[in-house]
């Protein structure tokens, strides 16, 4: 168990919609990255915030948009849902630091129909 | 960019060794990770790498060239349990993302 957790678990959404997908960062993490995740493949960097800023992000489209809230709690947004959006999204904690890992949740698991 | 390479699959016998390469080319570097991932389920921290040398951890070990763009994860007197997924990452500079490789699915057989 990381202190990381994730909801929802599983989602199913249909082309078009929009979704939003929640995280819990571990006790004493200031810092979440979100990752996409697809079979077979390994994650994929979205974007990270830290102290409610975005600072940095991957080569993901704008669809793709995400919030840090004051309890150091995320969201990651995607709106326009394509089929190729369908993957685990993963979010992942951490300190800013060198030596500082991420600890990844659980992980929600979206099908885009 | 980042290119980071490991093999797709291996398979080894329950109480073996097996050693897992990754090697990386990166625009920049601040520490290279290893993740276990068992399936359906979210990446495990394994070990961190940043200066050259050996880093030991119980039945794991992971190894760093720098120079050599190269790491390997040595896991020993294997389990059934070490059946999964082993996810490469290397950091950038800056400190803030992880780029992976694809993953090497380790299977352990009787």
């Amino acid at each position: 168990e990381t202190g990381v957790t994730q909801s929802p678990t599983h989602l199913i959404k249909t082309r078009g919609q929009q979704v939003t997908l929640r995280c819990s960062s571990q006790s004493g993490h200031n810092t979440v990255s979100w990752y996409q995740q697809a079979l077979g493949q390994g994650p994929q960097f979205i974007f990270q915030y830290y102290r409610e800023e975005e600072n940095g992000r991957g080569n993901f489209p704008p669809r793709f948009s995400g919030l840090q809230f004051p309890n150091y709690s995320s969201e990651l947004n995607v709106n326009a849902l394509e089929l190729d959006d369908s993957a685990l999204y993963l979010c992942a904690s951490s300190k800013p630091g060198t030596r500082e890992t991420q600890y990844f949740g659980p992980g929600t698991r979206l099908l885009v129909l | 960019g980042q290119n980071i390479d490991q093999p797709t699959e291996m398979t080894a016998t329950e109480g073996a060794i097996v050693q897992i390469n990754c090697t990386y080319q990166t625009s920049g570097f601040n520490g290279l990770f290893w993740y276990q991932q068992h399936a359906g389920e979210a990446p495990t921290f394994l070990s961190y790498n940043v200066l050259d040398g050996l880093e030991e951890k119980g039945r794991f070990s992971s190894f760093l060239s720098r120079s050599k763009g190269y790491s390997y994860l040595l896991l020993k007197e294997l389990q059934m349990k070490d059946s999964a997924s082993y996810l490469c990452a290397v950091r950038d500079v800056g400190d803030y993302k992880l780029s992976f490789g694809a993953g090497t699915t380790v299977t352990v057989r009787a």
